[in-house]
């Protein structure tokens, strides 16, 4: 079974301060890992995604297989910053009929900036 | 803009009887996917149509049904609605399933209220 925990529910920082959301997750196989994230009165869009190892808005993540974790972090947050964040896990090949590409989401960390 | 719309966006029934919401995509993505979010929780699968192929997640209540009539439509059928059921029903694209990365187009959303 896929699991995804976030174990902050909400998080609050200053501008300028460094910024790390945490994630761990459970499943047997080889996962892909995104963050998703969810602004005021918006949609729920993805932010990032491990495969392609790149910084968006100055987040960063790195999967770690070893302590099963892909935390999210920013050097220097901003206020813009403030949201909701989940972090989810694909499953790109199941066994036993699981879904292909199903995203298991943590219960999402919300970060708050403050100015 | 390409995106993924839901109607409507508040819906409010009565306990057992139906209700249909309903997803539309203007992205031409094969995959169209329906979570169910209860307050202050994760997003939970509930099923996902791949073309024309239903997959349904093996915890999914039997009184959750789905249609896709065509590429972008797609309608979460609550035959008969408990007050378990309120929530915030998502809808999500995707080009594909099976692609590493795969990243899901989220809709902004219907809140279901049960009285």
């Amino acid at each position: 079974a896929q699991r995804v925990t976030q174990p902050e529910k909400l998080l609050s920082v200053f501008k300028g301060a460094p910024v790390e959301l945490k994630c761990n997750y459970s499943y047997s196989g080889s996962p892909e890992l995104f963050w998703y994230v969810q602004y005021s009165r918006q949609r729920l869009q993805l932010l990032l995604r491990h495969i392609s190892r790149e910084s968006i808005k100055g987040f960063t993540a790195d999967l770690n297989k070893g302590e099963t974790s892909f935390h999210l972090k920013k050097p220097f947050a901003q206020e813009e910053d403030s949201a909701m964040y989940y972090c989810a896990l694909s499953a790109l090949k199941g066994a036993g009929g699981t879904s292909y590409g199903k995203l298991t989401f943590g219960q999402g960390t919300i970060l708050t900036v403050h100015p | 803009d390409a995106m993924v719309i839901q109607n409507p966006r508040y819906q409010v029934t009565q306990f057992g009887k139906p209700v249909t919401l309903s997803c539309s995509q203007t992205l031409n993505h094969n995959v169209m996917y329906w979570y169910q979010q209860k307050s202050s929780q994760a997003p939970k699968l509930l099923f996902h149509y791949y073309d024309k192929d239903f997959n349904n997640e093996a915890d999914t209540p039997d009184n959750f049904q789905s249609r896709r009539p065509n590429t972008s439509f797609c309608f979460l059928d609550i035959r008969s609605p408990g007050l378990g059921d309120a929530a915030m029903y998502l809808c999500a694209t995707s080009i594909t399933r099976d692609r590493v990365g795969n990243e899901q187009f989220f809709g902004p959303g219907t809140r279901l209220t049960v009285l």
